[in-house]
């Protein structure tokens, strides 16, 4: 099945540091989300984006859509502890199917 | 509200078993979903029911059923369960918007299912 091509895989990063990771497709979305998982939990929403070039913020987090609709990046400034995770970009098409990338997963030294 | 909640939390089959886990929401969203996750593989899409009466397949949907008898209740049957269904179980969802999409999806805790 489809899924979207997230990077990096894996990062570690100190305290304080600005982080970077993007989802990229070779379908084009109507829709991208991005989730952050904490272990043992089920995603929660952080930023929901529905319209190409949109950039949108929610706090230290800053996502992007893309204008090709085939890529969206997340920016996350400042880190600290609790940004530990795995971020999850979503795409959705025109047929209610979510099509989930294969996540980052974040670690923070204090 | 409670949101999106699953039942079990946990749980161990030997092969062959069949089971259902549950999931419910009290948000009456329209769009409810079902995904497994697997190591290094993200969510995939098993299933999904954009209302009472209404379901599809997602991705992967060999070796699971799903039915959708009312808006709050969307439970997913394994009728043979195999080794290779061992993996963590989401179910999620959405309102569909005026314009026929889904959006924001909210996720239930997961169950934990294992295969021996």
């Amino acid at each position: 099945g489809q899924q979207l091509n997230q990077s990096p895989q894996s990062m570690f990063i100190q305290e304080g540091e600005d982080v970077s990771m993007n989802c990229t497709s070779s379908s084009i979305f109507n829709t991208w989300l991005w989730y952050k998982q904490d272990p043992g939990e089920g995603p929660v929403l952080l930023i929901a984006l529905y319209k190409a070039g949109e950039l949108t913020s929610n706090g230290r987090l800053t996502a992007q859509f893309g204008i090709t609709r085939k890529d969206s990046f997340l920016n996350i400034s400042a880190s600290i502890p609790s940004d530990v995770g795995i971020y999850f970009c979503a795409g959705v098409s025109g047929t209610y199917k979510y099509i989930f990338g294969t996540g980052t997963r974040l670690k923070v030294l204090a | 509200n409670a949101g999106v909640t699953q039942t079990p939390k946990f749980q161990v089959l030997k092969t062959g078993q069949s089971m259902t886990l549950q999931c419910a929401q009290d948000m009456n969203h329209e769009y409810m979903s079902w995904y497994r996750q697997d190591p290094g593989m993200g969510l995939r899409l098993i299933h999904y029911s954009v209302g009472a009466g209404i379901t599809d397949q997602g991705e992967v949907p060999n070796g699971y059923n799903v039915s959708r008898s009312t808006t709050e209740d969307f439970p997913l049957r394994l009728l043979s369960a195999a080794p290779s269904q061992t993996s963590v179980y989401f179910c999620a969802s959405s309102y569909i918007s005026h314009a026929g999409g889904v959006n924001e999806q909210f996720f239930g805790p997961g169950t934990r299912l294992t295969v021996l």
